[in-house]
């Protein structure tokens, strides 16, 4: 089980957008702004999609972003594109060097 | 570009002693944190632990706390993930990733090593 919750799955159409949560604590997404969303392809890396709840970096549409609310995270992906299609996860610092990590999101681009 | 590569595919016997290798180019890799995340099929990434390769400070997340030691090598910019006695549940895909320089999260991953442990 996995220290941070994230629905195993979500879907849209091209052009839709969809939301992926990411529930912890207070202890760790609720306690630091340090939460950061990945995306994984099949084989592949993950590659950095957000940081410190709402930064893109370098490279990233603006068509990703981040918010939090209390001790849940959310990804939203606007106006999807195939290439979207990926597993998703999120990671928030918990304390003592540690970082913790989300189960995924499988996104699907209907 | 910053680049972390990872040695290749290993398949181990159980009791069998393994070192993995990660190594850094395109950036100053003495003052960057190195992590180690493993990753099971079809779940989700568990932080390990992390190494500072300037002087190979080292935090294990307690879950992995004696069960693997990481090291680091400056002078060829390289970390090592190792085990002195894989067990069958060490199955994984293996990690090592960047953490963003003073910032708490991974900036840059390797292509990952897999590791299968198996009579």
């Amino acid at each position: 089980q996995s220290a941070l919750t994230q629905p195993p799955s979500a879907s849209g159409s091209p052009g839709q957008s969809v939301t992926i949560s990411c529930t912890g604590t207070s202890n760790d997404v609720g306690g630091y702004n340090h939460v950061s969303w990945y995306q994984q392809h099949p084989g592949k890396a993950p590659k950095l999609m957000i940081y410190e709840v709402t930064k893109r970096p370098s490279g990233v549409p603006d068509r990703f972003s981040g918010s939090k609310s209390g001790n849940t995270a959310s990804l939203t992906v606007s106006g999807l594109l195939a290439e979207d299609d990926a597993d998703y996860y999120c990671s928030s610092y918990g304390g003592s060097n540690n970082l913790l990590f989300g189960g995924g999101t499988k996104v699907t681009v209907l | 570009e910053v680049q972390l590569v990872q040695s290749g595919a290993e398949v181990k016997k159980p009791g069998e002693s393994l070192k993995i290798s990660c190594k850094g180019s395109g950036y100053n890799f003495p003052i960057y944190w190195i992590a180690w995340v493993r990753q099971m099929p079809g779940k989700g990434p568990e932080w390990m632990g992390i190494i500072y390769p300037g002087d190979s400070d080292t935090r294990y997340n307690p879950s992995f706390q004696g069960q693997v030691t990481f090291s680091a090598d400056r002078s060829i910019n390289t970390a090592y993930l190792q085990w002195s006695s894989l067990k069958a549940s060490d199955t994984a895909m293996y990690y090592c990733a960047r953490r963003g320089y003073e910032q708490l999260h991974i900036d840059k991953w390797g292509q990952g090593t897999l590791v299968t442990v198996s009579s």
